[in-house]
């Protein structure tokens, strides 16, 4: 079963704009990670949020996570056409029970030149 | 450094029949996790191999396999192939701890097709 779910499902903006994606899971957690992917460079690592960090930042990505809520959020500022892909969060639950990292089923961006 | 590489990039095959993917991770990382993708289930684990050993799998049935050799290039074997079995697997190779997965450096998957 999905450990992480995205929302929204899909997002369309206009380039320029900030983009906020939000992912909710359901156990305890070693660290969640954000990956996007897209037809031309496969499934990339964005970030890893550990479980005792509350933000993170990495150009112009910023990541909260807030384990009281077990719900983390990308933000991408200022979106360029080749934001355009789809964002996948993953939860590391290792020995809470969930084996492997678990993918949420991912949330389309759409970015309009 | 070369990156993930996964052969062959796709892959048709009839039900019944059975198929091996390779995978060979980024020079000096240990761990190989495979994953498969489909539009129905999105991402699944299926297994991750780390010095040879197999160190946790997914809720997948027997008929998914896998096998590390002592260069850490990995392969994964599916036997009885159903149509169900059709999706985009990928390989991801890390310097994953024994306590948590670290970063996943994915490779550009194995297209199969069951007909």
């Amino acid at each position: 079963s999905q450990q992480g779910e995205e929302d929204p499902q899909a997002l369309s903006i206009q380039e320029g704009e900030n983009a906020t994606m939000n992912c909710s899971y359901k156990t305890s957690i070693n660290n969640l990670q954000w990956y996007r992917q897209n037809s031309g460079r496969g499934l990339v690592h964005l970030i890893l949020i550990r479980s005792n960090e509350r933000e993170k930042h990495s150009g112009r990505l910023r990541v909260t996570l807030d384990t009281s809520k077990k719900s983390s959020s990308l933000l991408i500022t200022a979106s360029r056409a080749a934001d355009t892909a789809s964002y996948f969060c993953a939860t590391d639950a290792r020995g809470g029970g969930a084996d492997g990292l678990t993918f949420g089923k991912g949330t389309h961006l759409i970015i309009q030149p | 450094k070369a990156g993930v590489t996964q052969t062959p990039r796709y892959l048709i095959k009839t039900r019944g029949q059975q198929v091996t993917l390779s995978c060979s991770p980024i020079s000096g990382h240990r761990s190989v996790s495979w994953y498969q993708q489909t539009p129905g289930q999105g991402l699944q684990f299926l297994f991750e191999y780390f010095s040879e050993t197999q160190r946790n799998k997914g809720n997948f049935p027997g008929r998914f396999s896998g096998r590390q050799f002592s260069n850490s290039r990995s392969e994964m074997n599916v036997s009885t192939l159903e149509l169900g079995d059709s999706a985009l697997y990928l390989c991801a190779s890390s310097f994953s701890s024994a306590s948590s997965y670290n970063e996943q450096f994915f490779g550009p998957g194995t297209r199969l097709t069951v007909l």
